[in-house]
């Protein structure tokens, strides 16, 4: 059963645009949502995150959205660059028993920005 | 650079023999995970230690085991290889209770034949 889903497999998007990712969650103990960036033949890297007791993070281009209700959070990249090409994994955070956080992540989303 | 360093890069591996994945972080994270991605799977955990000496179970950790002797190392090791388990493997760390997320190492590419 996955937790944590982004049903958009690829995204094409016209640099200058803005790009917008989207992913779901199913469990309400998380309390924290990550967003992550991979290149080819690289780990991924950290980008931004949000608290659960919060709406709205932003840090530069990036903007990440969270609806708890809905159980939605979204980043949105805007301008859109053509060295944001890259697949970004959202990832949802929760305490284990025993102390220490683990991850689950989504399933990923491959951003292409076109010239 | 401070990180964490991830060997070998890749490994072809006859089915039925045995490797072990080598992890070392630098940064004395108390918190490593080992992950496998898979594609239309994500990244999916498979073993992880919260503190030297501890291990625990992921989602995935049929197959493989782990140990964490020292806080700077953290090796997966496959007993006996099954083609199942070719993926792309990647160490992460983090501090414990951190929710800044996890450093990831450049990974691992495993094909098993």
């Amino acid at each position: 059963d996955q937790q944590v889903k982004q049903n958009s497999p690829s995204l094409s998007v016209q640099e200058g645009r803005i790009s917008i990712l989207n992913c779901d969650y199913t469990n309400s103990m998380f309390d924290y949502f990550l967003w992550y960036k991979k290149y080819p033949a690289e780990g991924p890297t950290f980008l931004i995150s949000i608290s659960s007791i919060k709406d709205k993070n932003e840090d530069g281009r990036f903007t990440v959205f969270l609806n708890k209700s809905a159980k939605h959070l979204s980043l949105h990249i805007v301008p859109s660059q053509p060295g944001d090409s890259a697949v970004y994994f959202c990832a949802a955070s929760e305490l284990f028993t025993g102390g220490g956080n683990k991850l689950t992540f989504g399933t990923g989303t491959q951003l292409k920005v076109e010239l | 650079i401070a990180g964490i360093t991830q060997a070998p890069t890749s490994q072809i591996l006859a089915a039925g023999r045995r490797m072990t994945l080598r992890c070392t972080q630098d940064m004395r994270h108390n918190a490593m995970y080992w992950y496998r991605q898979d594609l239309g799977l994500g990244l999916r955990l498979i073993h992880y230690s919260n503190t030297a000496g501890t291990t625990g179970k992921g989602e995935v950790p049929d197959g493989y085991s782990v140990s964490r002797a020292n806080t700077d190392d953290f090796p997966l090791t496959l007993a006996s290889a099954v083609p199942s388990q070719t993926s792309v493997y990647f160490c992460a760390s983090s501090e414990t209770g951190a929710t800044g997320g996890y450093t990831f190492g450049s990974g691992t590419r495993l094909t098993v034949v």
